[in-house]
């Protein structure tokens, strides 16, 4: 595994409240992912990021903002969260893009949003 | 848009029988795909990872075909046993180039190997 750890694991807050989910990496990757788990969805790209201050927006990202200052953080925050927000969500990273390269995931960060 | 449906969404099976997990994905300009194994409240641990080129890969009992013409994957496990038991998720990467898009994933199978 490639260090990936993610804060907080478990979450439960209130509609309407923001929330933030970091993500730390320790292999000096240099593109991190961030995504969310549902039933019947399967995992699905929110935001990814291709380097300190890059990011770009994936397949759901409505509701979502990332920021990346370091290389080693992704951080994830719903402005005001609510109850669709409520998800597993994982951080991902990997080295690069070549195809021999794979993405490695964190152990997630489960959200309840009330 | 790139599709991945992965079939059955689940199976279950007697100890020590061999069998084999399908992946069907849309587009079949991939760049690579890659099998991943999520145990229950837990993330992805990646299997194996096949590049466009490479027609299978194997590690251990598994072994993980790619056939882009057809656009399937399929996996396959050997003598399974209950320490088997997850969920199995196929992964698509396709590079726009434009940036670093992320890995389409199907829905997984979920698998149980009854001892």
């Amino acid at each position: 595994d490639a260090g990936i750890t993610q804060s907080p694991r478990h979450k439960v807050t209130e509609t309407g409240t923001p929330v933030t989910l970091r993500c730390h990496q320790t292999e000096n990757h240099r593109y991190m992912y961030w995504y969310r788990q549902d039933p019947g969805h399967g995992l699905r790209l929110i935001h990814y990021s291709y380097g300190v201050k890059d990011t770009d927006k994936g397949e759901v990202s409505d509701g979502y903002s990332v920021s990346r200052s370091k290389t080693e953080d992704f951080l994830l925050t719903l402005e005001s969260a609510t109850s669709s927000q409520t998800s597993v969500y994982f951080c991902a990273s990997r080295d690069s893009l070549t195809s021999t390269d794979t993405q490695y995931f964190g152990p997630g960060t489960r959200l309840t949003v009330l | 848009k790139q599709e991945v449906t992965q079939i059955p969404a689940a199976l279950s099976v007697p100890e020590g029988e061999n069998l084999v997990l399908n992946c069907s994905f849309t587009d079949s300009a991939i760049y690579n795909l890659q099998w991943f194994r999520q145990d229950p409240g837990k993330g992805l641990t990646s299997l194996l990872l096949i590049q466009s080129s490479q027609r299978e890969q194997t590690s251990g009992r598994l072994n993980a075909s790619l056939d882009k013409s057809s656009g399937r994957s399929t996996l396959y496990i050997a003598a399974s046993q209950p320490g088997d038991s997850a969920t199995y998720l196929c992964a698509a990467y396709v590079h726009s180039g434009g940036g670093a898009d992320g890995l389409t994933f199907g829905k997984g199978t979920h698998l149980i190997i009854q001892p």
